[in-house]
């Protein structure tokens, strides 16, 4: 089974500020990796696909690289509606993905 | 438009069994897999399973297989997500969801399902 790991738990950064997210693989996905953002009470929202390809109508301040075991979400510069979960989610191991267990952006 | 329309809130006893559904509209739904997600309270993301509809191919997650059944009716565009014997851990937001247009990854989501499981 893959496992993720995402790194801080919590990031605390304020509007405007670059946030930087990590997730890790514990083998290889390749480039099978998404990015995914979660508000409260709101279902996941697909931001980054195969990971580095943006979703549609995803704004440029995201951005994601990486790929084997090693992974970064960027957020260029937040804006106050970017604080929120993300979570990583494979599909290397397919049909069976897994999820991260996530990283906290809130606001400092 | 693409969207996946999942069925209301539901509170139940432990023992007692449950089906929701999930109905998708605006694209052909025997063309893309369906998945589901359990979100505990106050918790992360967990990938349940995947069916396709045109042929109900049905896979689990191993720590979901047995615990769950996943189907579809392809003619009313319906996925389903069911327990025979709820327990009170069943408790949770589930949620559907379908590949997205580009890639493998689920890419559009339904408004998710609460099962409250509670004596």
């Amino acid at each position: 089974e893959i496992v993720l790991t995402q790194s801080p738990a919590t990031l605390s950064l304020s509007p405007g500020e670059r946030a930087t997210l990590s997730c890790r693989a514990s083998q290889s996905v390749s480039s099978y990796l998404a990015w995914y953002q979660q508000k409260p009470g709101q279902a996941p929202r697909l931001l980054i696909y195969d990971a580095s390809n943006r979703a549609t109508g995803i704004p440029a301040r995201f951005s994601g690289s990486g790929s084997g075991t090693d992974f970064t979400l960027t957020i260029s510069s937040l804006e106050p509606e970017d604080f929120a979960v993300y979570y990583c989610q494979q599909r290397s191991n397919w049909p069976i993905f897994t999820f991260g267990p996530g990283t906290k952006v809130d606001i400092k | 438009e693409v969207q996946l329309v999942q069925s209301g809130a539901e509170v139940k006893k432990p023992g007692e069994s449950l089906k929701i559904s999930c109905k998708g509209s605006g694209y052909s739904f025997t063309s893309y897999w369906i998945g589901w997600v359990r979100q505990m309270p106050g918790k992360g993301l967990e990938w349940m399973g995947i069916i396709y509809p045109g042929d109900s191919d049905t896979r689990y997650s191993p720590s979901f297989q047995g615990q769950v059944t996943i189907s579809a009716d392809k003619s009313i565009s319906t996925a389903y997500l069911q327990w025979s014997s709820l327990k009170a851990s069943d408790t949770a937001m589930y949620y559907c969801a379908r590949k997205n247009d580009y890639g493998d990854s689920p890419g559009y989501w339904g408004q998710g399902t609460l099962v409250t499981v509670s004596s």
